[in-house]
């Protein structure tokens, strides 16, 4: 299986602030990866598909970039909805997820 | 607006076999264009995909829980199904039924029901 890493595995931030959260795959993946946000009770939404197209209807603070092993998503300025839990996920094998990154408000 | 909804009993005892249902609205589980997934969550754990079914028949499964997996679809109800066999208490999770698409080749989840608890447990 390929692993997926997250960092860093939760995060304090303030509204109005850049965040970037990073995702290592444990092989090339090339641009075979995904971004979910995840609240608690609700289903996972799709926010970045193939690393960096913005999925319809998602805010543009979000962005992603990365190819290979390495991918980050950035939101440009956090707003008070989008302190959740951040999940990537690669598509080029079986699939797999990172274990998570909680965002929490600082 | 595609929505999916999961169903199923929310306790199951350990050796027995866990089955839950995923009902699709607003879509066709016979299209060809989609592939139907169930994905868990154990608690304060990661997510897992277990498997998914496409085109009316064919499926995938995670080779981690292939041997006791099955996916299948009733297109006239537009449902589709997860059975579990021979359950202990490590596969006590939320269940989440979900739609993959693929776009130009990049295939991503983007339509996911709100997860049903299923506990293992005597």
């Amino acid at each position: 299986d390929i692993q997926m890493t997250q960092s860093p595995s939760s995060l304090s931030a303030s509204v109005g602030d850049r965040v970037i959260i990073t995702c290592r795959a444990s092989q090339s993946i090339s641009s075979y990866l995904n971004w979910y946000q995840k609240k608690p009770g609700k289903a996972p939404k799709l926010l970045i598909y193939a690393a960096s197209r913005l999925q319809s209807g998602v805010p543009s603070r979000f962005s992603g970039s990365g190819s290979g092993t390495d991918f980050t998503l950035t939101i440009s300025s956090l707003q008070p909805e989008d302190f959740a839990t951040y999940y990537c996920q690669q598509s080029y094998g079986t699939y797999t997820f990172g274990q998570g990154t909680k965002l929490e408000i600082k | 607006q595609v929505q999916l909804q999961e169903s199923g009993p929310g306790l199951v005892k350990p050796s027995e076999t866990l089955s839950l249902t995923c009902i699709v609205s607003g879509g066709s589980v016979s299209s060809g264009d989609y592939y139907w997934n169930w994905i868990r969550q154990p608690p304060g754990k990661g997510l897992e995909w277990i498997g998914y079914m496409h085109d009316r028949g064919s499926t995938n499964y995670n080779p981690s829980l292939k041997s006791r997996v099955a996916i299948s679809v009733d297109t006239s109800k537009n449902e589709f199904f997860l059975k579990l066999s021979s359950v202990t208490a490590a596969d006590t999770a939320v269940y989440y039924c979900a739609r993959v698409t693929m776009v130009r080749g990049h295939m991503f989840f983007d339509h996911w029901g709100q997860g049903t608890l299923v506990t293992v447990s005597s």
